[in-house]
């Protein structure tokens, strides 16, 4: 079955670009979603088609996707960024989550 | 706005069968895919499967032994049932609304989702 794989845990100082990445075979070759959790709430898509932000998502984030590895990107990292974050893709007619990468804003 | 609502029992004896539903509001079931997805406390997102506009359904490999989706236009809403549970299955389970896969592969993944709902099992 499909993999994919995020680092546990990133630091970031706020006011700093964060970045998180997501590895799979052949990821580039299929379309990445990312969703941002906070505790105790329901994930919210930030990220979807590899590079664009629905609506009422900050700019500041922005997503790529290319060879095996898919990129969440949060520039000008604020407190409120401090979550858990997945990466998705769809991987014969099933879909897959990473495992996630807990966000800290130090 | 389209809104997702999870119910169903929170407690479920081992061996039994969990059953919820997502009762969605301000929009048809009939239109898009809607997917079930689980985190056990303290882990990770699970997707467990999901059914389509016109009722098709795909479902986790790993889950698919046990579970059965469906779905009822006249109530605008879907159902998961996931038999002879465990322990294993104690989490929150969520339901979202999910997108098509085209043939070009594009794929917009889960843009609303429900609150969701503990769900425990335990004699």
């Amino acid at each position: 079955s499909y993999e994919l794989t995020q680092p546990p845990s990133v630091s970031v100082s706020p006011g700093q670009t964060a970045t998180i990445t997501c590895s799979g075979d052949t990821l580039g070759d299929k379309y990445a979603s990312w969703y941002q959790q906070k505790p105790g709430q329901s994930p919210v898509l930030v990220i979807y088609q590899d590079v664009r932000r629905p609506s009422g998502i900050p700019e500041r984030f922005s997503g790529s996707n290319s060879g095996n590895t898919a990129t969440l990107a949060i520039s000008g990292t604020q407190a409120m960024d401090e979550a858990a974050y997945y990466c998705q893709a769809w991987d014969s007619s099933t879909v897959v989550f990473g495992g996630g990468t807990k966000l800290t804003v130090l | 706005q389209v809104q997702l609502q999870e119910s169903g029992p929170g407690l479920v004896k081992p061996s039994e069968t969990l059953s919820l539903t997502c009762t969605v509001s301000g929009g048809s079931i009939s239109s898009f895919y809607w997917s079930w997805i689980r985190q056990p406390a303290g882990k990770g997102l699970e997707w467990i499967g999901r059914i389509s506009a016109g009722g098709s359904t795909n479902y986790n490999p790993s889950l698919k032994s046990r579970v059965t989706m469906s779905r009822d236009t006249s109530k605008n809403h879907f159902s998961l049932n996931l038999k002879s549970v465990t322990a294993a299955d104690t989490a929150v389970y969520y339901c979202a609304r999910d997108s098509p896969v085209t043939t070009e592969g594009h794929y917009d993944g889960m843009d609303v989702w429900g609150q969701g709902t503990t769900v425990t099992v335990s004699s």
